[in-house]
């Protein structure tokens, strides 16, 4: 089955308002990545944590990894977020990141 | 500026040619990915590449092969293309997974169409 669980699988924002991405993992991971799939289909990478959270202008994640889930956090969403968010967790002692299905965000004028 | 590429961009093969795809990065990353991505199935792993002659089956190695000559170039091979194999690949490089702090970075994709 899927170690890596996305949510919502699709999400529409108004520009400036905010939401919160999810991922639920079926076991402990070690690190998680999260990613944007721009419009032109290019993976552009927003994040990598081993627990904590890290923040990065209008973007947050926070990985908890004894409650199994990582979170990233949009706020004053602009046009340009839209795309597919993809988070990816690697398990100890598997040598891959295994990714969600991904969350598809429109960001609405 | 530090980068993956992959080529080609676009490639369109007919059912049973032999289809070579191409990464090369810059980085002197050890570790390097052969990704698939399908609507709804998100990124799949194809290969993984720990260095330079030392490759490892993915989630869905099978009608695939790779080659790593050279730490900064990594091929995906495809023996005899089937019409199933009509995809976006995505190559990847990352510092070795047992670092703390191993985060991908992503090539721009090769969009395959098998006919």
């Amino acid at each position: 089955g899927d170690q890596v669980e996305q949510s919502p699988s699709a999400l529409s924002l108004h520009e400036g308002t905010g939401s919160a991405l999810r991922c639920n993992f079926t076991t402990t991971m070690r690190a998680v990545q999260w990613f944007q799939q721009n419009s032109r289909g290019s993976l552009i990478n927003l994040f990598y944590l081993a627990s904590g959270t890290k923040e990065n202008g209008r973007l947050k994640s926070t990985f908890n990894s004894k409650e199994s889930y990582s979170t990233l956090h949009i706020r004053d969403a602009q046009l340009e977020d839209s795309g597919t968010y993809f988070c990816a967790a690697e398990a100890p002692g598997y040598q891959n990141f295994y990714f969600g299905k991904g969350t598809s965000l429109t960001v609405i004028p | 500026d530090m980068k993956v590429t992959q080529m080609p961009r676009y490639l369109i093969k007919r059912m049973g040619e032999n289809v070579l795809l191409e990464c090369g990065q810059d980085m002197s990353h050890e570790t390097m990915y052969w990704y698939r991505q399908d609507p709804g199935l998100g990124l799949q792993l194809i290969y993984i590449s720990y260095d330079v002659d030392s490759n490892s089956e993915g989630d869905i190695p099978k009608g695939y092969r790779v080659s790593r000559k050279k730490r900064e170039h990594f091929s995906l091979i495809l023996d005899s293309a089937k019409t199933n194999q009509t995809s976006v690949y995505f190559c990847a490089s990352s510092l070795s997974p047992w670092t703390t702090n191993s985060d991908y970075t992503f090539g721009s994709g090769t969009r395959l169409l098998v006919i």
